[in-house]
């Protein structure tokens, strides 16, 4: 099993809809969870950090934690075409600050 | 805005070629990484470097690879003979002090080509 699995997509979406992106991990031991953003060859651009179960919400974007399931999502308002990029899950141990990443969701917000 | 800044943004070499990807983080940081990313792939880490030393590498690491902080500056990573799986795109990244954030700043990346 994956220490996390994101579903790579690719999704396509219209301006203005409601975009959901999910991961789920296995490694209890994760604690700290990030989205970042990839526009093509690029680098990650860090979006959202939380480290709590729970809602954290800034501007568009809401990132949503939940332990007990293991399972975080990254939810986008108002999507725009500018936010087409690849959206990366990634998480780290209490201990030691190396991440772990998703595979990658690739999205796409048609005009 | 502060950056990460790498170079070369594109390399090309023979199968057993010696490398160097060259990144300068941010001036103020004090933890550095190198990730990679094959095309199509995930982003995976390979090691992390804290006061002169390495804190931790992945299994990807192999002796193959080094790292250098050759002054203060610049943080360097090696692929001492080059073989065609290490074509990746090679990312830099950065974090302050605060090792507790998951703020960490990413450069544009390297990419390898390895023929």
């Amino acid at each position: 099993q994956k220490e996390v699995e994101q579903d790579p997509g690719p999704l396509s979406v219209p301006e203005g809809a409601i975009v959901s992106l999910n991961c789920t991990y296995s490694n209890s031991a994760f604690q700290y969870f990030m989205w970042y953003r990839q526009y093509s060859r690029k680098g990650p651009e860090l979006l959202m950090y939380t480290y709590s179960s729970g809602n954290k919400e800034d501007g568009r974007f809401t990132a949503q934690v939940d332990k007990s399931s293991k399972y975080i999502s990254l939810f986008i308002r108002d999507s725009q075409p500018s936010d087409s990029a690849t959206y990366l899950c990634a998480m780290r141990e209490t201990s030691g600050s190396r991440l772990t990443f998703g595979e990658g969701t690739q999205l796409t917000v048609n005009p | 805005e502060p950056e990460v800044t790498q170079t070369p943004s594109h390399q090309v070499t023979q199968m057993g070629q010696e490398v160097i990807l060259r990144c300068v983080p941010i001036s103020n940081h004090l933890y550095f990484y190198w990730y990679r990313q094959i095309l199509g792939q995930k982003v995976e880490f390979l090691v992390s470097f804290y006061n002169n030393e390495i804190s931790e590498k992945s299994e990807i690491f192999d002796d193959q690879f080094s790292v250098e902080r050759p002054d203060g500056s610049n943080f360097t990573l090696k692929i001492r003979s080059t073989k065609l799986e290490d074509s990746a795109m090679y990312f830099c990244a950065s974090l302050s002090r605060g090792a507790n954030t998951g703020e960490l700043f990413f450069g544009e990346g390297s990419r390898l080509t390895v023929l």
